[in-house]
């Protein structure tokens, strides 16, 4: 497709299981970036990669959340024993990494934690 | 600490008339600033950009304005129609246009007939 794919919409998860959503960003895009949005709020960064490369993992709340982008294309962020604070929209982006290209955004994954 | 405030959480314009919608942030180093917009279920989409080496950009019927000195930047919608109802989210970066975007909270515009 054109835009960015996140996959699953919808994940339901009892408290301590782990989980994968992926992302499939537009093809020749070289930047990837992964947001939480909570209810209410704006979506905040968590980390960044360059092709293969996770440049900055800043954001990631704990390390039970970890992300890969292994043949620098799909992505998949990882969240270990979830928890319910964990629940939020994880919203996938990509660019061209050209400078002025602005980020192009998923649908997101909504994730309950119950 | 919120670098990136969107004090109105919600705005209703008759359609037709201007929308304004307003972002203030605190940190001097930002330099590059951006609208997202987005419906329900779905991602942001980009709206518009604008870095400090401008106080405005015009596209179409959406135009920013930035006020460096006062930390202040406004998204103009004229003339509004019901279909921009929707969130909009302000967002900064001291990088650049593709790096680590700081967001707002967003402002839900809503266009009445």
């Amino acid at each position: 497709g054109a835009g960015v794919s996140q996959s699953p919409r919808y994940k339901v998860a009892k408290r301590g299981q782990d989980v994968a959503l992926r992302c499939d960003p537009i093809s020749g895009h070289v930047s990837l970036f992964w947001y939480q949005q909570a209810l209410g709020q704006g979506p905040e960064f968590l980390t960044y990669f360059q092709n293969e490369a996770q440049l900055d993992k800043s954001g990631l709340p704990s390390d039970r959340f970890f992300a890969e982008r292994p043949e620098g294309s799909v992505s998949t962020l990882k969240i270990q024993r979830t928890q319910q604070e964990d629940s939020a929209v994880y919203l996938c982006a990509s660019s061209l990494d050209t400078g002025n290209s602005p980020l192009h955004f998923g649908n997101g994954t909504r994730l309950t934690v119950t | 600490d919120q670098q990136v405030k969107q004090n109105s959480p919600s705005l209703s314009v008759q359609e037709g008339r201007i929308s304004i919608l307003n972002c203030d942030y605190t940190n001097s180093m930002f330099d590059y600033f951006l609208w997202y917009k987005k419906y329900p279920a779905e991602g942001p989409t980009f709206l518009i950009s604008i870095s400090s080496i401008k106080d405005k950009n015009e596209d179409g019927r959406f135009t920013v304005f930035l006020n460096k000195s006062a930390k202040h930047l406004s998204l103009h919608i004229v003339p509004s129609q019901p279909g921009d109802s929707a969130v909009y989210f302000c967002a900064a970066s001291a990088v650049g246009f593709t790096d680590k975007l700081i967001f707002g909270t967003g402002t839900r515009l809503q266009v009445f007939p």
